[in-house]
């Protein structure tokens, strides 16, 4: 079944305490990118590849980090989370990163940063 | 950039009652636009597309948008909703020729609630 698996689905942790959120996809898309959404503020994006090794910033990329080694995965780092990053967080793929290529959504990861 | 706007933050409807959700974007040049629907506790699916042609889509669910380009509009519209049809629904747009061709800018949702 093609999809994208995020884990873990849910984490509280606390201020300081590096953390990382997987990600990966099993259709062999070459975009990749992660999102937060907050109330009232729909999605935006955090980061996004566009291949292997080929990242960029998003609209919201303070206090993230990525990369991208293989293909199918695209990992998400907090490496020092603090309590305004407690959001819900969105990986998606599409085929390629042209603009007209829908996006395949994984299930989000809900972080509670204390 | 490009910037998406939603100004129904929240709709209650009855079942049967017609729906037409609000959407507008902000850029001149061409865009391609896309509704996505989340169903409680699930992952963002997508509902329709336009890129070019028609600009009347219809996408799953029976559900359709048009694409307006003199208002800069693409609202969201079923002839009748059902219960399970309650769920956030988030516009987005992408402008291929501007230079932030490669990200997907949302609108910050509408939520639909309808009531059996």
């Amino acid at each position: 079944e093609a999809q994208v698996t995020q884990n873990p689905r849910y984490l509280i942790t606390v201020t300081g305490k590096k953390l990382t959120v997987t990600c990966s996809q099993n259709m062999n898309h070459e975009y990749m990118s992660w999102y937060r959404q907050d109330p009232g503020l729909g999605l935006r994006q955090i980061y996004y590849s566009m291949n292997v090794e080929v990242t960029d910033k998003g609209d919201v990329p303070e206090g993230y980090k990525v990369s991208r080694k293989e293909k199918r995965n695209f990992p998400l780092i907090l490496e020092s989370p603090s309590p305004n990053q407690t959001s819900l967080y969105f990986c998606a793929s599409s085929l390629f990163g042209g603009s007209n290529q829908p996006q395949h959504f994984g299930d989000g990861t809900r972080l509670s940063i204390l | 950039a490009q910037s998406v706007s939603q100004h129904n933050h929240h709709v209650i409807l009855s079942e049967a009652a017609s729906l037409e959700l609000g959407c507008n974007y902000s850029y001149g040049g061409t865009v391609n636009l896309f509704w996505y629907v989340q169903y409680p506790g699930q992952h963002l699916q997508l509902l329709l597309k336009y890129f070019s042609g028609d600009p009347l889509v219809k996408g799953i669910k029976g559900f359709e948008a048009e694409f307006i380009k003199s208002k800069f509009s693409f609202n969201l519209r079923k002839p009748s909703v059902q219960w399970s049809d309650t769920a956030e629904y988030f516009c987005a747009v992408t402008a291929p020729l501007s230079g932030s061709a490669r990200q997907l800018t949302f609108g910050s949702g509408t939520q639909l609630t309808v009531l059996p």
